[in-house]
């Protein structure tokens, strides 16, 4: 089954406790993207990657890194958490940079961050 | 700066009726706009997509109506089910040359409710 799989699923930690949300694909993605969703905010992209290696900043970027090793995989990394960045994360993946292609979304992490 | 408003940001419909979810652009060089459709505890889905060379595209119950001199466009959900309740994001990106990111932007989504 084509999926986009998202752990944990749920995460409550402390303030500058580093962690890892990790992401994979099993489609054989190009292009992998982190989304935060939030109230009244709707979607909004944090960093992108359009091959391995290849990784960029997206609207929202402060606080966040990410890696592109290996295309199946792509970590989201908060190396010191605040609370605003408390939020409902997506991690999404598509075929190839082409913006017309079906995009894959995980299940979605939600952090707190306390 | 917000590039693509949608309305309204909730909606209640009873069963039957039709659900119409409002998106408005202000790039002109947009020539991709999809809708997604995200349940409670899940992902976004792609619902349906359009682009700015039709006026309408319907599949179903789902329709997309494009008005490009205004630069809008709407979901219709004819005959709408409770099983439609979920959240709504419209979207808009520009393919082809140009642009690094090739990204989807996205409207700030529209909660359906239908009761039964």
């Amino acid at each position: 089954e084509a999926q986009v799989t998202q752990n944990p699923r749920y995460l409550i930690t402390v303030t500058g406790k580093k962690l890892t949300v990790t992401c994979s694909q099993n489609m054989n993605h190009e292009y992998m993207s982190w989304y935060r969703q939030d109230p009244g905010l709707g979607l909004r992209q944090i960093y992108y990657s359009m091959n391995v290696e290849v990784t960029d900043k997206g609207d929202v970027p402060e606080g966040y890194k990410v890696s592109r090793k290996e295309k199946r995989n792509f970590p989201l990394i908060l190396e010191s958490p605040s609370p605003n960045q408390t939020s409902l994360y997506f991690c999404a993946s598509r075929k190839d940079r082409e913006s017309n292609q079906p995009q894959h979304f995980g299940d979605g992490t939600r952090l707190s961050i306390l | 700066q917000q590039q693509v408003k949608q309305s309204p940001q909730s909606l209640i419909v009873q069963k039957g009726g039709i659900s119409i979810i409002n998106c408005a652009y202000e790039n002109t060089a947009f020539d991709y706009f999809p809708w997604y459709q995200q349940f409670p505890g899940k992902g976004p889905a792609l619902l349906i997509a359009i682009r700015p060379d039709v006026s309408e595209k319907k599949e179903g119950r789902f329709t997309i109506s494009f008005n490009k001199s205004a630069k809008q466009f709407s979901l219709h959900i004819m005959d709408s089910q409770p099983g439609d309740s979920a959240t709504y994001f419209c979207a808009a990106s520009r393919e082809g040359s140009g642009g690094s990111n090739y990204k989807l932007t996205f409207g700030k989504g529209t909660l359906l409710t239908v009761n039964p």
